[in-house]
């Protein structure tokens, strides 16, 4: 199994511009959370999906922020418009029902917004 | 309300010298707990984890941890610390009948002397 994989690695874009991140969950899994990992507020959770539909965005920081999944193998976090304070290492995880084995991370999209 | 406390944010040690990352939390009910290790630029990989049972697991690279119900802890210990394990070290719980949200702890951040 590849993992979780994340798109991009590095992002680096201007201040009001749109970013994408992208997630390919493990195959079968069925829980995919989005977490933002920074210096100052550590890991943060900022939505979880299941069977593809989102359970809780009370993470989500602002209405800059949407993410949706359309089918079980992919998942977006959106920034529009982005701003510096959004710099950050976005994390996915994914975890199978029951999830005995815990959560599996991607290695993460390091955001820079400048 | 529901929290987890990792009072060490950072710990040096030398390579060979025994290892204990502290976790405590705050909830009512026995929680599912991990601990989750990062490398520099990576995602997080999971060292361990417990749900019931035997209190003390042991988890890769040579880790263990003791659930401790009295003192609501589930510290880290590793006999023999190598270089390799430099790295930031994250407890995590579940809450609530599952764990569809993990908190994270701030992380210890270990520095390992030749």
């Amino acid at each position: 199994d590849a993992g979780v994989i994340q798109s991009p690695r590095h992002e680096v874009t201007e201040m009001g511009q749109e970013v994408t991140l992208r997630c390919k969950p493990i195959s079968g899994h069925d829980y995919l959370f989005w977490y933002r990992q920074t210096m100052m507020r550590g890991l943060e959770l900022l939505i979880y999906f299941n069977n593809n539909v989102p359970i809780d965005d009370s993470g989500m920081p602002e209405d800059r922020f949407s993410a949706k999944m359309p089918n079980a193998s992919f998942s977006t976090l959106k920034i529009q418009p982005s701003e510096p304070r959004d710099s950050a290492v976005y994390f996915c995880a994914s975890r199978g029902l029951g999830g005995v084995d815990g959560y599996t991370f991607g290695s993460g999209t390091r955001l820079t917004v400048v | 309300a529901q929290s987890v406390t990792q009072p060490d944010i950072h710990i040096t040690v030398s390579e060979g010298a025994s290892l204990e990352l502290r976790c405590n939390y705050s909830y009512g009910a026995t929680p599912y707990l991990f601990w989750y290790v990062q490398s520099p630029g990576q995602g997080l990989q999971l060292l361990l984890k417990y749900f019931s049972g035997d209190t003390l697991v042991q988890g890769i690279k040579g880790f263990e941890a003791e659930f401790k119900r009295s003192q609501s802890s589930f510290n880290l210990r590793k006999p023999s610390v190598h270089w390799s394990d430099a790295a930031e070290y994250f407890c995590a719980v579940g809450f609530s009948g599952g764990y569809n949200k993990l908190i994270f702890g701030a992380g210890t951040r270990l520095a390992v002397h030749p």
